[in-house]
């Protein structure tokens, strides 16, 4: 089965710190895709990546990197230099190849920076 | 237009009222889903609908009914609701069903049943 897992449910950072936001996933699967979602408080959730299983270069988006690891099924989210519009809840999702409709969300980290 | 549209924002209903919640997208996207997140918990798929036809129910009760009238429109009717079904419930959007890319969410409708 399926599982995401994100063991952080609270951070809170002074801006500018960096921090970076732990997603551990299961799955059986060869074939599966990760991704990161932001929530804002406004409510809607908001894209930020999707990884394919068989791309493990990590990648930056700005202040934003995330580092893809198979060897302990890790997909860390790391926001450099933080600033307080990235106060929101952050959740690692997955989905598998062979059930390719069925996104699984962690449970989320909500992030506090603080002024 | 990258917007997924959804209506009402906010939504009381008795039990033993019918109401409906609308979702709009006009991005030329195939796939559409219903997702159900209480306060402080992930996200939950309750339907999936791809080219117009129900792919996934995860086993949604049935006072939940959901309609995909055309591809730009997704609507949930809520009948005899519980006290227990208040969430924010939040459509999406994706180009396919098959390995989406990403999903386009809409802002939500929070609902309280009372």
């Amino acid at each position: 089965a399926q599982k995401v897992t994100q063991a952080q449910t609270e951070i809170s950072v002074v801006e500018k710190e960096d921090v970076t936001l732990d997603c551990v996933y299961e799955t059986r699967d060869t074939t599966y895709y990760l991704f990161w979602y932001k929530q804002p408080p406004s409510g809607e959730l908001v894209f930020l990546i999707r990884r394919n299983s068989f791309d493990e270069q990590n990648e930056i988006s700005g202040r934003y990197s995330w580092n893809f690891q198979k060897s302990t099924s890790s997909f860390n989210f790391t926001i450099t230099a933080s600033q307080v519009v990235d106060s929101a809840v952050y959740f690692c999702a997955l989905s598998e190849a062979r059930r390719d409709d069925k996104i699984i969300f962690g449970k989320g980290t909500r992030l506090h920076i603080l002024p | 237009d990258t917007e997924v549209t959804q209506t009402p924002k906010h939504l009381v209903m008795g039990m033993t009222n019918k109401k409906s919640l609308k979702c709009e997208q006009h991005m030329g996207h195939r796939a559409m889903y219903w997702y159900k997140q209480k306060a402080k918990k992930p996200p939950e798929l309750m339907f999936v609908y791809s080219y117009e036809k129900l792919s996934i129910n995860e086993s949604v009760p049935s006072r939940f009914s959901p309609e995909c009238p055309n591809s730009s429109l997704l609507n949930l009717h809520l009948h005899a609701l519980q006290p227990e079904d208040s969430a924010l419930y939040l459509c999406a959007s994706s180009l396919n069903a098959h390995n989406p890319e990403k999903l386009f969410f809409g802002s939500g409708t929070q609902l309280s049943v009372l």
